[in-house]
């Protein structure tokens, strides 16, 4: 079976300060990672993913991910945060020995202050 | 890019009645397309893989009589939610898999109220 957990329900800010989302996952063999981001009454958008290779991940709007094997982690990070950034955030895995079935977290709210 | 759309956004319909929300990957072709459920301020919850020209798979709870799934071609799966109550009320997502990308698009959403 795969998991996925979001310790944090919310992540409050301060615009300009950086950004981490915590993220780890349970799975039975190799992963694949995904971050998401939800505005309100919207379908999810892609941020990044990891595949293989380079455990650091950059995706859209400056944000990036650090694959880590051994805390079996995938946090998301973004330098300088924006009040834009504010929405709600989903790590997801899958199982590559598990077709396409993606496995999500229960999503952490991110509030970015001005 | 990869855009996938969904049909209707919104719909409001009586209990009892049917609905049929369409998903549609307008860029590209999608064997295999998935049908989610989201609550308030919760997570996606899988309900079907949908396989062009087979049978959906179901999640375990999920009643396949009552979502019927239908993906009759490669940019093209429907989710018929049959005899609506209160309780089918949410928001249902869909996603479909690009060849190769092992990543999902997800459609907009539509929010389904049931009166």
């Amino acid at each position: 079976a795969q998991s996925v957990a979001q310790p944090e329900d919310q992540v409050n800010v301060a615009e300009g300060n950086p950004l981490t989302v915590k993220c780890t996952y349970s799975v039975s063999g190799n992963p694949y990672l995904f971050w998401y981001v939800q505005y309100p009454n919207r379908g999810l958008q892609f941020l990044l993913k990891y595949i293989t290779g380079d455990n650091l991940v950059k995706g859209s709007y400056g944000f990036e991910a650090e694959f880590n094997k051994s805390q079996t982690s995938f946090h998301l990070k973004k330098p300088s945060a924006l009040v834009s950034d504010s929405a709600l955030y989903f790590c997801a895995v899958r199982d590559r020995r598990n077709d396409y079935k993606l496995s999500f977290g229960a999503g952490t709210t991110v509030t970015v202050r001005a | 890019g990869a855009v996938v759309s969904q049909h209707p956004s919104w719909v409001i319909c009586k209990s009892g009645t049917s609905v049929k929300i369409e998903c549609r990957s307008l860029d590209f072709q999608a064997t295999t397309m998935f049908w989610y459920r989201q609550f308030p301020k919760q997570s996606l919850m899988l309900m079907a893989t949908s396989n062009e020209g087979s049978k959906a798979t179901y999640e375990q709870g999920v009643e396949k009589d009552k979502f019927l799934i239908n993906h009759a071609s490669l940019t093209l799966s429907t989710l018929t939610v049959t005899s609506a109550h209160p309780e089918d009320s949410s928001f249902y997502i869909c996603s479909a898999e690009k060849t190769g990308s092992y990543e999902q698009y997800f459609g907009p959403g539509t929010r389904l109220t049931v009166t």
